[in-house]
């Protein structure tokens, strides 16, 4: 069936850091991807997303390109703040006729200190 | 913006009781869908939902759970007698079902107690 592979965490960073957080996905056909993001205490916001190969997400600040060759779609921001402090869910949809369930990784909690 | 929206955002129930999530979905969406994530772990599918019932269920949602869509708006989960692994937070989404709309509208969560 369908996964998602996300790095472990936490990934602790200062302010203005580069952030990259790896996801990589197996499917048996051409998924959507999707990168969701829970602040603490809140529920699952959609970040961004990219629904054919080559398709670059962002929003934010943060980027992700659908790397059909690797199966792919790291996340990546260029200078983190605070507020970016949150976990990160790589996720994936497969279905057809209007039927999608979304697929989750493990989550990725980022950590960014002042 | 249209959102989903989930009752209570927090419920504390005692081990054996019966509890109700509630939620209401996107006005025009079809798809409907719960999952569940246990504290500091991996969001995992329960059920979705699709023309009055169940269209797929992971093996989580064994015959402790049920859903319902009790009326146009309203779209619930039941858990019979609450076990203290059930404690996590539930989420309701939905997605419009159509095809290539794939993006899934996940609501804010009910985190469940159990003690």
């Amino acid at each position: 069936g369908d996964s998602v592979t996300q790095m472990e965490g936490p990934v602790t960073l200062s302010e203005e850091a580069f952030l990259t957080i790896n996801c990589t996905y197996t499917a048996t056909g051409y998924p959507s991807l999707f990168w969701y993001v829970q602040y603490p205490g809140e529920g699952l916001q959609l970040l961004l997303k990219a629904t054919k190969a080559d398709d670059k997400g962002s929003n934010k600040g943060f980027e992700a390109t659908y790397r059909k060759e690797t199966t792919s779609f790291h996340l990546e921001k260029g200078s983190v703040q605070v507020s970016d402090s949150a976990v990160y869910f790589c996720a994936l949809t497969e279905g057809w006729g209007g039927s999608y369930i979304p697929t989750f990784g493990r989550g990725t909690s980022l950590i960014v200190h002042p | 913006e249209p959102e989903v929206t989930q009752t209570p955002s927090h419920q504390v129930t005692q081990m054996g009781q019966e509890v109700i999530l509630r939620c209401v979905p996107i006005s025009n969406h079809l798809y409907f869908y719960w999952y569940r994530q246990i504290l500091g772990q991996k969001v995992e599918f329960l059920v979705s939902f699709y023309n009055n019932e169940i269209s797929e269920k992971s093996e989580i949602f064994d015959d402790q759970f049920s859903v319902e869509r009790p009326d146009g708006s309203n779209f619930t989960l039941k858990i019979r007698s609450t076990k203290l692994e059930d404690s996590a937070m539930y989420f309701c989404a939905s997605t419009p079902g159509l095809e290539g709309s794939t993006e899934a509208f996940f609501g804010q969560g009910t985190r469940l107690t159990v003690v």
